[in-house]
Formats: C-alpha cells, structure tokens, sequence
C-alpha cells in the first residue's frame, strides 16, 4: 500500500496571500488526484495529473505532478475565502491499480480569512 | 453537469440491525466504487464493482459488507450486522473507464446507536 503525506496537516491565511500544499511518497503513482472536501460532503475532483513534470491550471490554482511522479503540489495564488476547505490528494493504491482504486492523504485544511 | 447521488444522507441504526445505502451513478459510467470516513481519520477504500462483479476488495470489506446492482442505475452497499465502529460517511464514487478519474457522492452518514 502506497502512502501520501500531506504537508502542512493546516494552514490558516489572510484573503490575497499564496499557499502551498504538498503530497508525497516513497512509491511511484501512476496518476494523482487533487480533491476538495467541504465539512459533511464528498470529495469534489480538482485535477489529475499524469506524466511527470506535469503542470496544471485551474484559475488560480497550479498543481505540479513531480518529474518521478512520487510527488505533487498545489499552489493557490491570491487566495480568497472561497477557498477554504480540506485539500486531499489521492492516488492509485499500486501502480496497476484502476485510478478509481484511491489511496487518499489525511488532507490539509486551508483556512482564508478576509 | 452530471452527478453521482446518494439516499439517504443520514441513517441512523441500532446495533446489530442491515442497512442498505444507496447511490445512483453517473448514467456512463462502468466503475463504482464505495468509499468510507470515519469522523477525523482519512477516505478509506471499500470495494470496486465492474461488469456486476467484484474487482477488489480492502481488508475493511469482510463478510459483513455486500454491494449489489439491482438494477440499471442503483448500487447498493448493504451492511448485515451493524457495529458502532461503522458509524462513518459512505461514499459511493463511480468513474467512466478503468483509467479516469472517479467523481464521488454527497455521502450518507450512517450512525449506528
């Protein structure tokens, strides 16, 4: 079983400040998903990303598939409050592993205040 | 947009008692998956479900647990016995092929009292 660590487990920041969240590993994902989860809900998909070195927009969010794809980041610029909630990053449990077959981190909650 | 649902999003069982939870996946999709949280701890991979049967299972996933797809559109999660530590969120998720990514339902929120 692959594990992801997630770094920081909590991030509190003021409306328009940049963060970063990271996840990573010692094994080797095939691909990885970005979530977020509202308090009481399911994860709501982000982005996957695939080939190493990969870089991905979404407005204001980067996330970054690292060149050995063991690792990734997500880089919120300009943060607002509409961004908190709990990042989680999730990967295929073995390389040959369907991407629906999720190991998934503990997340980082990311708190913006105005 | 498209979207996995769950019924009910709370229940509330006794000990000992079947609970059947129920999700409606996206209409295309050929992959379910169910999915549980324990309050405070990480998402936890139940089973996965592909041509009307079981592709694989966690160690989570014991006699107890049974998914089924009665018809077209439901997949069920059925629990036989209950046991306080099943007091969780499920999540049933469902994906188009074996390589894309899975969308995951609102949830139901089982309390076993």
């Amino acid at each position: 079983t692959q594990l992801l660590e997630q770094s920081p487990q909590f991030l509190s920041i003021q409306e328009g400040e940049n963060l970063t969240v990271y996840c990573n590993s010692s094994s080797v994902f095939s691909s990885l998903q970005w979530y977020r989860q509202e308090p009481g809900e399911g994860p709501v998909l982000l982005v996957t990303v695939v080939t190493g070195g990969e870089v991905k927009k979404l407005k204001r969010l980067t996330f970054q598939f690292g060149d050995a794809r063991k690792d990734s980041s997500l880089h919120i610029t300009a943060a607002q409050p509409g961004d908190t909630g709990l990042y989680l990053c999730a990967g295929a449990a073995t390389i040959t592993d369907s991407w629906g077959k999720l190991q998934f981190g503990a997340g980082t909650q990311v708190v913006v205040t105005p | 947009e498209p979207e996995v649902t769950q019924t009910p999003s709370h229940q509330v069982t006794q000990m000992g008692q079947e609970v059947i939870l129920r999700c409606v996946p996206i209409s295309n999709h050929l992959y379910f998956y169910w999915y549980r949280q324990i309050l405070g701890q990480k998402v936890e991979f139940l089973v996965s479900f592909y041509n009307n049967e079981i592709s694989e299972k966690s160690e989570i996933f014991d006699d107890q647990f049974s998914v089924e797809r009665p018809d077209g559109s439901n997949f069920t999660l059925k629990i036989r016995s209950t046991k306080l530590e099943d007091s969780a969120m499920y999540f049933c998720a469902s994906s188009e092929a074996e390589d894309s990514e899975a969308f995951f339902g609102q949830g139901t929120r089982l309390t076993v009292v």
